[in-house]
């Protein structure tokens, strides 16, 4: 029972580094999602794709670019990395876009100096 | 602004005992609200959904109810185990023109000691 996988688990970047986010779900769920979470913060949206070949901007959407490869997988793409991104990213996935269970991933630990 | 607020921040109790969480929030039109447990080091797991019309749910231990007049939730563990030493974070859906916004509170840390 994977459900979401997320990859890689850590990363270490310096500034003005790039780097992708990797994320797959195994529930053939039509909606996914990427959240960050930092200290004392609620969980904020980034970007989700309500369905394949569909995305849209989130809460924080900024020095992000998403990718809905095909419905099992949703990546996040950083192109220039800044200290401010440092955080814990979270890939979630649903049925659908609507009152649903969010199915979260394990997280990726970014840090960036 | 929509926000969702959590009380207490921090709590420890003994095994064995009970507690509840509450959950304070301004969303509207409001559409659903969450409960999910976020172990530390792992990502939040769905605990309970509720819609307008349900005051409340349970999921083995944990019992959420919600009372939409007063925009107030809470979470009722009973008979608590160390394994639910965790963050309990409040979710609260609004309806918006693309679908349902979801806000996150920052969450309620316990810490359940032998």
């Amino acid at each position: 029972n994977a459900g979401v996988t997320q990859t890689p688990k850590f990363q270490v970047l310096k500034t003005g580094q790039s780097m992708t986010l990797q994320c797959a779900q195994d529930m053939n769920h039509n909606s996914m999602y990427w959240y960050r979470q930092d200290p004392g913060m609620g969980l904020r949206l980034i970007y989700y794709s309500a369905s394949e070949g569909t995305t849209d901007k989130g809460e924080v959407p900024n020095g992000y670019n998403v990718s809905r490869l095909n419905k099992r997988e949703f990546s996040l793409r950083l192109e220039s990395a800044a200290p401010s991104q440092t955080s814990v990213y979270f890939c979630a996935s649903s049925a659908g876009p609507g009152i649903n269970i969010q199915y979260f991933g394990a997280g990726t630990r970014l840090s960036v100096l | 602004k929509n926000q969702v607020e959590q009380s207490p921040q921090s709590l420890i109790i003994l095994e064995g005992k009970n507690c509840t969480l509450q959950c304070n929030y301004t969303v509207s039109p409001f559409s659903n609200l969450r409960w999910y447990k976020q172990d530390t080091g792992r990502g939040p797991v769905s605990l309970t959904i509720m819609t307008f019309s349900e005051n409340t749910k349970s999921n083995g231990r944990y019992t959420a109810t919600l009372d939409a007049d007063t925009k107030q939730s809470s979470l009722h563990i009973t008979a608590s185990q160390l394994s639910d030493s965790a963050s309990y974070i409040c979710v609260v859906g609004g309806f918006t023109g693309g679908g349902n916004k979801l806000t996150f509170g920052t969450g309620t840390q316990l810490k359940v000691e032998l």
